[in-house]
């Protein structure tokens, strides 16, 4: 079964707009940890914001926050006020706790382009 | 800034030539990864390392090997290229604290085609 789940493989968005980009995980863990990370076309991966599971409070970093639902084992990002140079892949990215080698788990990612 | 460079940003290479992908980190980052990245598969962990020559597979170890003779600089060889290596190839180091949190820097890739 995968473990992160981004189920849209393309969006777009309408510049200045909000957009939301999904994430499902799969864990029997207790304790992880999500993360999102944005790739442009010039290939680094750009680590965007973190979500601890026992974290109270959706995380927010500037114009990105997770909307991060526990009981659904969801962990969207919220973008608002989209800028061209938000085009990029985002990619959802999980950590186990239980797991000693704490790597990462990557979703397929979703390709997301701003519309001027 | 944390800065994790990539020998290459291109490669092409021949069916059964030996291949070296190297990685270097600047910022004394005990954990370094290889990752290889394919449309619709997202990143998949091809092999790690906590320390100097110390390695671990990751989850698709098959047909490649490493080497971490220097903390800064991990390596990744392909024995003998095939065409179904042709791929994205990504390399992250972090700081080695084992924490949940602890994020991963991405140098920027190497797109390796095999012919």
């Amino acid at each position: 079964a995968q473990k992160i789940t981004q189920t849209q493989p393309g969006m777009f968005v309408q510049e200045k707009e909000a957009v939301t980009l999904d994430c499902t995980y799969d864990t029997s863990d207790q304790s992880y940890g999500l993360f999102w990370y944005k790739q442009p076309s010039s290939g680094e991966m750009i680590f965007l914001i973190y979500q601890g599971s026992y974290d109270e409070q959706n995380a927010t970093e500037g114009r990105y926050s997770l909307n991060f639902q526990k009981a659904r084992k969801s962990a969207n990002l919220v973008i608002s006020a989209s800028q061209l140079g938000d085009s990029a892949m985002y990619f959802c990215a999980m950590r186990e706790g239980m797991d000693s080698s704490y790597k990462l788990i990557f979703g397929s990612g979703t390709r997301l382009l701003v519309r001027p | 800034d944390v800065k994790v460079t990539q020998s290459s940003r291109y490669l092409v290479k021949r069916t059964g030539e030996k291949v070296f992908l190297e990685c270097v980190q600047d910022m004394d980052h005990e954990n370094m990864f290889w990752y290889r990245q394919d449309p619709g598969l997202g990143l998949r962990l091809i092999y790690f390392s906590y320390d100097v020559k110390m390695k671990e597979k990751g989850d698709i170890p098959e047909g490649y090997s490493v080497s971490r003779e220097k903390k800064e600089r991990f390596s990744l060889i392909l024995e003998s290229a095939s065409t179904n290596q042709t791929s994205m190839y990504l390399c992250a180091s972090s700081l080695g604290h084992q924490l949940l949190q602890e994020t991963q820097y991405f140098g920027p890739g190497t797109r390796l085609l095999v012919l």
